[in-house]
């Protein structure tokens, strides 16, 4: 079983278009964030949920929004999708204690 | 050898090797660190976590120090093997407002492990 799970593992889209990434976790673990990897591998938190309710959001264009319909899933919806919002988006999840978090595989999303 | 700059530091050993990756931490108030593994399309993997009560904690040929007076964590790989090669980060999590546990991880800048067999 996969512990937490994103899709799609890969998106290409043009420069305008609005599009989602679903991710969901099967460890019933209380907090889930979104983190995005840029092409130098820098690993940045975007945002972080705890039972439903945003606890973190860093200076993140509102293009970007999180929706958490329950503490299993955090999915990310993106407006107007720019150049520059092509990288590596990553879902993680955590218990609400300092323990580590899980990593999902990663959406590859490319805007051309 | 290591290279920093514009690119990731790497560090480049033999099979059977001991390695050391290396990593300075920004925040005194930080009580959690960890390292990760992170291959090639692959998400980031848990190895070993400590708390900043501990300054070593042991795993299965890894090793974890911590130096809070100079804000320095390190992870020791023992007899390096080819599937170590990878990309590994140290993560920091520092305490939310008012002390609660919400903090954020933190990563670091990352260094490219490549074992030569």
């Amino acid at each position: 079983d996969t512990a937490v799970s994103q899709t799609p593992k890969y998106l290409v889209t043009q420069m305008g278009n609005d599009k989602s990434i679903k991710c969901e976790q099967n460890l019933g673990h209380d907090t889930m964030y979104w983190y995005k990897q840029d092409s130098k591998k820098f690993l940045k938190i975007m945002f972080s949920y705890n039972n439903k309710e945003l606890i973190i959001n860093e200076t993140v264009p509102n293009r970007f929004s999180p929706k958490s319909p329950d503490k299993a899933h955090l999915n990310l919806h993106i407006n107007s999708l720019e150049l520059g919002d092509s990288a590596v988006y990553f879902c993680a999840s955590s218990q609400i204690m300092n323990t580590e978090a899980f990593f999902g595989q990663g959406t590859r999303l490319t805007v051309v | 050898g290591e290279s920093v700059g514009l690119h990731l530091p790497t560090l480049s050993v033999q099979e059977g090797d001991n390695s050391i990756i290396n990593c300075a931490y920004s925040n005194s108030a930080s009580d959690y660190f960890i390292w990760y593994k992170q291959e090639s399309g692959k998400g980031p993997q848990f190895i070993i976590d400590i708390r900043s009560n501990m300054d070593k904690r042991q795993g299965q040929r890894v090793t974890v120090l911590l130096n809070k007076t100079v804000k320095h964590l390190s992870l020791q790989i023992a007899a390096t093997q080819p599937g170590d090669s990878a990309v590994y980060f140290c993560a920091e999590r520092s305490q939310g407002a008012g002390g609660t546990s919400y903090g954020k991880l933190t990563f670091g800048q990352g260094t490219i492990l490549t074992v030569h067999p």
